[in-house]
């Protein structure tokens, strides 16, 4: 199975907000509600950002929200900070309950 | 407080057997489902395969299916997960990760601080 498709990089000011898309299939983003998001800053281990599509876990800003539409999942950063600078993966279970991970998103803050 | 302590780096040639341990502490150990998870130098996070502490039951990734095997011992409340005929391009940090699931979602809710595994003649 193919990984899901995930822009390579993206940018935005101190303060702006950016989204970073996640294009799969009906048979795992467009499937089930088992879409999650990781923050992995560099040289560290991936943090859970979002899970079940929209939830944040207990300490994650609200700044982060996650969203999805068909086949598409979504990780909107709100009020960018300079700490914000990771790496971004989406992920989602497959039908066969196997896991996909997104190519990775580099979110660069100007 | 969870944490997941993985075994130190390791050097391996090509075509010899990893093995890499993922010790946990923090919660109960069966009830969840630990994963593994690859990431080569400057590439993004691939899924290996998971394991059910509970009932040994596992699963693996097509790319890796004929070479991981990934165990889970109760008794000391620790994973392993094991790459066979290793080369280069397997030269990567292993990340195990445990997954949490609620009524309709999972997610990999902890994860190890990760092991490198360098794969060079």
């Amino acid at each position: 199975q193919s990984a899901l498709t995930q822009p390579p990089s993206v940018s935005g000011s101190p303060g702006q907000s950016v989204t970073i898309s996640c294009t799969g299939t009906s048979s795992d983003v467009g499937y089930n509600y088992r879409v999650s998001w990781y923050q992995q800053p560099p040289g560290t281990a991936p943090k859970l950002l979002i899970f079940e599509v929209s939830n944040r876990p207990s300490g994650v800003p609200d700044r982060f929200s996650g969203s999805k539409s068909g086949n598409t999942a979504s990780l909107t950063i709100s009020g960018l900070q300079a700490e914000d600078e990771a790496d971004y993966y989406c992920t989602s279970y497959t039908t066969n309950n196997h896991v996909l991970f997104g190519g990775g998103t580099k979110l660069t803050v100007l | 407080e969870v944490q997941l302590v993985q075994s130190g780096a390791e050097v391996k040639q090509p075509g010899a057997t990893v093995k890499i341990s993922c010790r946990v502490s923090g919660y109960t150990f069966s009830d969840y489902q630990m994963h593994w998870v690859q990431q080569a130098p400057g590439k993004g996070l691939q899924w290996m395969g998971c394991v059910d502490p509970e009932d040994d039951e596992t699963m693996y990734a097509e790319k890796f299916q004929d070479r991981v095997t990934i165990t889970a011992d109760m008794s000391t409340d620790t994973a392993y997960m094991e790459l066979s005929s290793l080369r280069s391009e397997d030269t990567a940090v292993y990340y195990c990760a445990t997954e949490r699931c609620s009524a309709i979602s999972c997610s990999f809710d902890f994860w190890g601080q990760g092991t490198l595994v360098t794969v060079s003649s």
